[in-house]
């Protein structure tokens, strides 16, 4: 069965500071791998994504993320922090085989101070 | 195009109560997806529904139950209410494995 880890529940980062949030999975094929954003009682804002390709994805809102097969991670990182990033961040991965659900993280708070 | 809309945003129940909460998923997207979102919680996956069949359930009970229309709206269906049913409920829609698009989803509480 496939999985994802967020280790952190809560990352604090200056405004203007590199932020990163990290990620790692568990899937049986190939992983189809997304971040996503909450802001509070909102639904869910898609990020970015790795199919295949470049390791490194960039998405919206200046993020990008680093994706390492050998270590089964799926770090979200950002050169310079806003306030405004300040929000809830899930990691999702995608099962390719059967009717191909998504699962989600327990996702991690962002608090950036300015 | 339009995005994901859902309806209703807040509703209030009793135990034993049914509900039913509804998706409007974007323009061309064939497959609709649910999840419940407890407080401090990850999204956890409740079915999945690709033109118009049921093809795919997480580890939900019979009383979580859904239907999907020719025009690919949605409904969830949730029957004998429990006060852990309290939750923000997602709907997402998608074409093939690409990425889901969220709506802003239903919150259901229990009293």
């Amino acid at each position: 069965a496939q999985s994802v880890a967020q280790p952190e529940d809560q990352v604090n980062v200056a405004e203007g500071n590199p932020l990163t949030v990290k990620c790692t999975y568990s899937v049986s094929g190939n992983p189809y791998l997304f971040w996503y954003v909450q802001y509070p009682n909102r639904g869910l804002q898609f990020l970015l994504k790795y199919i295949t390709g470049d390791n490194l994805v960039k998405g919206s809102y200046g993020f990008e993320a680093e994706f390492n097969k050998s270590q089964t991670s799926f770090h979200l990182k950002k050169p310079s922090a806003l306030v405004s990033d300040s929000a809830l961040y899930f990691c999702a991965v995608r099962d390719l085989e059967g009717y191909q659900k998504v699962t989600f993280g327990i996702g991690t708070k962002l608090q950036v101070i300015p | 195009e339009t995005g994901v809309t859902q309806s209703p945003t807040h509703l209030i129940k009793t135990r034993g109560q049914q509900v039913t909460l509804r998706c409007s998923s974007q323009s061309g997207h064939n497959t609709v997806s649910w999840y419940q979102q407890a407080l401090g919680q990850g999204p956890q996956f409740i079915f999945q529904y690709y033109r118009e069949e049921e093809n795919g359930r997480g580890n939900f009970p019979p009383r979580f139950s859904g239907l999907q229309f020719p025009n690919y709206s949605s409904e969830l269906n949730v029957n004998a209410l429990e006060l852990d049913d309290s939750a923000l409920y997602l709907c997402a829609s998608s074409i093939g494995t690409g990425e889901l698009f969220f709506g802003e989803g239903s919150r259901l509480t229990v009293l």
